[in-house]
């Protein structure tokens, strides 16, 4: 599926870089989302985003700084992350009730 | 509280068995429903949705799922399982009062035999 594209797919990072994860969206939607997937806990939302405007933010540390341009692209910047950290992050968009999800970006800090 | 519960960690089935894979959800509202599947390192693909109507949803993928309002239940089957679906499979859940934000079950892991 090509709906919502994640880049990069795969991303390795020292505690003390600075990097960004890219997500974009050609389904037409408002609305995008940021989930954090950790091995044996379930899915956490991070943000939400409907119209540019941000309307969620679920206690995330500031390490983690999002981004959201326009309804179509979707960003988080990354800085002094924690091994703890490491996780899958799926980004999702939605126009109503169901959001769509895509590939997202397996993160490793070490 | 809101929440969603599969309580099934693991399931397996022999490939061409029939699988059933249960979710229950909390609230007295109908809320949306949703399964979505994810393979191993990807992200989530939605399997099938119910918002109101026929209480027998189809699905991609030879995937079906029935909402029972008197036991706050929607299971997902397959009549005849094949190899490719092992994955793990959430069931998800959106209640109209709270702004679409979606509630996701922890999971159930299907492991498919030969």
């Amino acid at each position: 599926e090509t709906g919502v594209t994640q880049t990069p797919r795969h991303l390795v990072m020292g505690m003390t870089n600075k990097k960004s994860l890219k997500c974009e969206q050609h389904l037409g939607h408002n609305a995008m989302y940021w989930y954090k997937q950790s091995a044996k806990k379930p899915l956490e939302l991070m943000f939400v985003y409907n119209f540019k405007e941000q309307t969620e933010n679920n206690s995330v540390p500031s390490r983690f700084s999002p981004e959201c341009p326009n309804s179509s692209h979707l960003f988080l910047h990354l800085h002094t992350l924690q091994p703890e950290d490491s996780a899958l992050y799926l980004c999702a968009s939605s126009s109503a009730e169901t959001q769509y999800f895509g590939p997202g970006t397996r993160l490793l800090v070490l | 509280a809101q929440s969603v519960t599969q309580p099934d960690i693991h399931i397996t089935v022999s490939e061409g068995a029939s699988l059933e894979l249960r979710c229950n959800y909390s609230y007295g509202a109908t809320p949306y429903l949703f399964w979505y599947v994810q393979s191993p390192g990807q992200g989530l693909q939605l399997l099938l949705k119910y918002f109101s109507g026929d209480t027998l949803v189809q699905g991609i993928k030879g995937f079906e799922a029935e909402f029972k309002r008197s036991q706050s239940s929607f299971n997902l089957r397959k009549p005849s399982v094949h190899w490719s679906d092992a994955a793990e499979y959430f069931c998800a859940v959106v209640w109209m009062d709270s702004s679409y934000k979606l509630i996701f079950g922890s999971g159930t892991r299907l492991l498919v035999r030969p």
